[in-house]
């Protein structure tokens, strides 16, 4: 059984500029979830997909967005990179049944934001 | 929505115990712990589903009080390897948005 990977590890960008993550989800699991996590601090939900439609949004602005895809893997995207958006963004999944609740997490992706 | 946990730091020696509290202004119906080591990713220690039930993870176990919207994590005779950021969380909003908590750094010393 795989875990969840996720893509690139680390990247540096400029501010204004956009930026793509990708994640793919463990074996089986069809929920996918991204945070938001700054230093020292707790991971922040930014939105969760479900069968390839957004299924619940944090408190962040619509130049986060999201896609998942038909084998459940996902991307966030981030425009107009802001200096703020330095962070680990982390990609969870979940599938159903008796683990529906539980969260398997990727390593993350550091973004820096110059 | 996020719950607030205490203390923010602690520091044990090895095979001292500790406990992790965890509360929430608003209504907990389900309590999830994680631990996050440095640079790794957050991993699922437990969930507590009803009001006063107890479980345990090795020498970890947790308490949730249902009616008074909180949770507690006791970490028993801890080890090195118990060293990280711990987190509660509970699912809230919709979509079942995760929230997690202020987080408590535990530092295991030989």
């Amino acid at each position: 059984e795989t875990g969840v990977t996720q893509s690139p590890t680390h990247l540096i960008k400029t501010r204004g500029q956009q930026v793509t993550l990708r994640c793919s989800s463990q074996s089986g699991h069809n929920t996918v979830s991204w945070y938001q996590q700054a230093l020292g601090q707790g991971p922040q939900f930014i939105f969760q997909y479900y069968r390839e439609e957004e299924n619940g949004r944090g408190n962040f602005p619509p130049r986060f967005s999201g896609l998942q895809f038909p084998n459940y893997s996902s991307e966030l995207n981030v425009n107009a990179l802001e200096l703020d958006d330095s962070a680990l963004y982390l990609c969870a999944s979940n599938g159903q049944g008796a683990g529906a609740n539980v969260l398997t997490f990727g390593a993350g992706s550091r973004l820096t934001v110059l | 929505q996020q719950p607030v946990q205490s203390p923010q730091a602690v520091i044990l020696r090895e095979g001292e115990d500790a406990v992790i509290n965890c509360s929430s202004s608003k209504a907990l119906y389900s309590v999830h712990w994680y631990r996050q080591k440095h640079g790794e990713a957050p991993v699922f220690l437990m969930i507590l589903l009803k009001g006063g039930e107890q479980k345990g993870h090795e020498k970890i176990s947790a308490s949730f009080n249902e009616k008074k919207q909180q949770s507690s994590l006791y970490l028993t005779a801890s080890q090195l390897s118990y060293s990280g950021t711990y987190f509660c969380g509970t699912l809230g909003g919709t979509g079942n948005q995760f929230y997690f908590g202020t987080g408590t750094s535990l530092t295991v010393i030989p």
